[in-house]
């Protein structure tokens, strides 16, 4: 069955360590995107990526980067600079970005949840 | 003033009511809506697109009204596993990057 897989489920991190959250997506969408949820909170934007080798800020970048080397991956590094990394993360993807394309809701990893050690 | 904004509740409603909410948008170049379902500690998952004549699934009926920029979403025959978070999304058509809604939480009680 084709699906998001994020990885690992849970993560911690010690202070001014940098840690990788992966995601894997055997879909083909071409478009793909972290978000980052806090307790009661709504989902932020933190990157999305519309094509391979190409990826833009969402709201919250700071402290974050990503890579997109391949089409089925995306994976989002948590740098020390981030200092409140603390809350649940998921990955999600939709078929792309193009206009003749309406409708198309995303598709959701299972997250990652973080915590600071 | 959010761009998506919903009440968040929480609805606490007996098992077998119907239950409605709303959600309003404010960027009058939005072109599509979803309601999604995120239980506890869970993912978000799809529960429904939103068309512009309204639909229906089962017990779930949603509707779009442009005019007055918002969406709803009614249960009938409400179920416990209904309790969950409803999240809304709408996108604009110039950019397709989804906002969601904080969401709004439903408790279903016996």
């Amino acid at each position: 069955d084709g699906g998001i897989t994020q990885s690992p489920k849970y993560l911690f991190r010690k202070e001014g360590q940098n840690v990788t959250l992966s995601c894997e997506q055997n879909l083909n969408h071409d478009a793909m995107y972290w978000y980052r949820q806090d307790p009661g909170q709504g989902l932020r934007l933190i990157y999305y990526s519309q094509i391979v080798n190409d990826f833009q800020k969402g709201d919250i970048a700071e402290g974050y980067s990503v890579s997109r080397e391949k089409k089925e991956s995306f994976p989002l590094t948590v740098t020390s600079a981030q200092k409140n990394p603390t809350a649940f993360y998921l990955c999600a993807s939709t078929l792309g970005f193009s206009r003749d394309v309406s409708n198309q809701p995303q598709h959701f990893g299972d997250g990652t949840r973080l915590s600071i050690l | 003033r959010k761009e998506v904004e919903q009440d968040p509740g929480p609805f606490n409603v007996p098992e077998g009511a119907t239950v409605a909410f709303n959600c309003t948008y404010s960027n009058s170049a939005s072109q599509s809506f979803f309601w999604y379902r995120q239980d506890c500690r869970k993912e978000p998952k799809l529960l429904m697109s939103v068309y512009s004549s309204g639909n229906e699934d089962g017990r779930f009926t949603a509707q779009l009204n442009r005019a007055s920029q918002y969406i709803s979403l009614l249960i009938r025959d409400s179920k416990l596993s209904d309790s969950a978070t409803y999240l809304c999304v709408v996108s604009s058509g110039g950019s397709y990057i989804p906002t969601f809604g904080r969401g709004t939480s439903l408790i279903v009680h016996p």
